[in-house]
């Protein structure tokens, strides 16, 4: 079964910390991994897009990294703000046949930063 | 500015009461989607449109209904909407459906409350 796991389910860090969000995917076929930011109550932003010869790719403080060996992503994020309390979602793209890719989303990590 | 809106932003209706949420993007995208988000999981896709009057079922279909006779709307429609209707939808387009490069925008969401 297509499923994307993101761990941890919420996590809480001081501004100005680093931290780093997990992202364990088991989709096949693959096509790209997509990290997006939601703040409460809007629509997911699109972070990053990485197709499978790409391991790492990097958006302002967000870095979000690939390993299509292990099928694990993580999102670092540096010198956090509090404007970075959102929730950060994992979607994995399968390609399927007849031009059509199938987006398979994780349920989120809830970040807080707190002054 | 390329956006995607819905209309309305929150919604509370009784069970069996038509309604239907509108959707439009001004980008010129030929793919458009609906998910539901609900508490602890990924967003889940409800339908999709690969174009103007192509329209098929995402993985939960169930109790929805949608059209697109435009290239700009796209609306969902409950024709007899029921508690378990009750989540945070959002409309989403692209050029393509998920391919590497493609980003996906999201509208803000409506949250739809049945009772």
């Amino acid at each position: 079964k297509n499923q994307v796991e993101q761990s941890p389910q919420s996590l809480i860090i001081l501004e100005g910390k680093n931290c780093t969000l997990q992202c364990n995917y088991t989709v096949s076929p693959f096509s790209n991994l997509r990290w997006y930011k939601q703040d409460t109550g809007r629509g997911p932003v699109s972070l990053t897009i990485m197709t499978f010869s790409e391991n790492t790719k990097s958006n302002g403080r967000y870095t979000a990294t690939l390993d299509a060996d292990t099928k694990q992503s993580s999102l670092h994020i540096t010198a956090s703000q509090l404007s970075d309390s959102a929730s950060y979602i994992c979607v994995v793209s399968s390609d399927f046949s007849g031009g059509y890719n199938k987006l398979i989303f994780g349920a989120g990590t809830r970040l807080a930063v707190h002054p | 500015e390329a956006q995607v809106t819905q209309n309305p932003r929150y919604l509370i209706t009784v069970t069996g009461k038509k309604l239907t949420v509108t959707c439009s993007q001004n980008m010129n995208h030929e793919y458009m989607s609906w998910y539901r988000q609900d508490p602890g999981l990924g967003l889940r896709q409800i339908y999709y449109s690969m174009n103007v009057e192509v329209t098929d079922k995402g993985d939960v279909p169930e109790g929805y209904k949608v059209s697109r006779k435009e290239k700009r709307n796209f609306p969902l429609i409950l024709e007899s909407p029921s508690p378990n209707q009750t989540s945070l939808y959002f409309c989403a387009s692209s050029l393509t459906p998920g391919l590497a490069g493609e980003w996906q925008y999201f509208g803000p969401g409506t949250r739809l409350t049945v009772l």
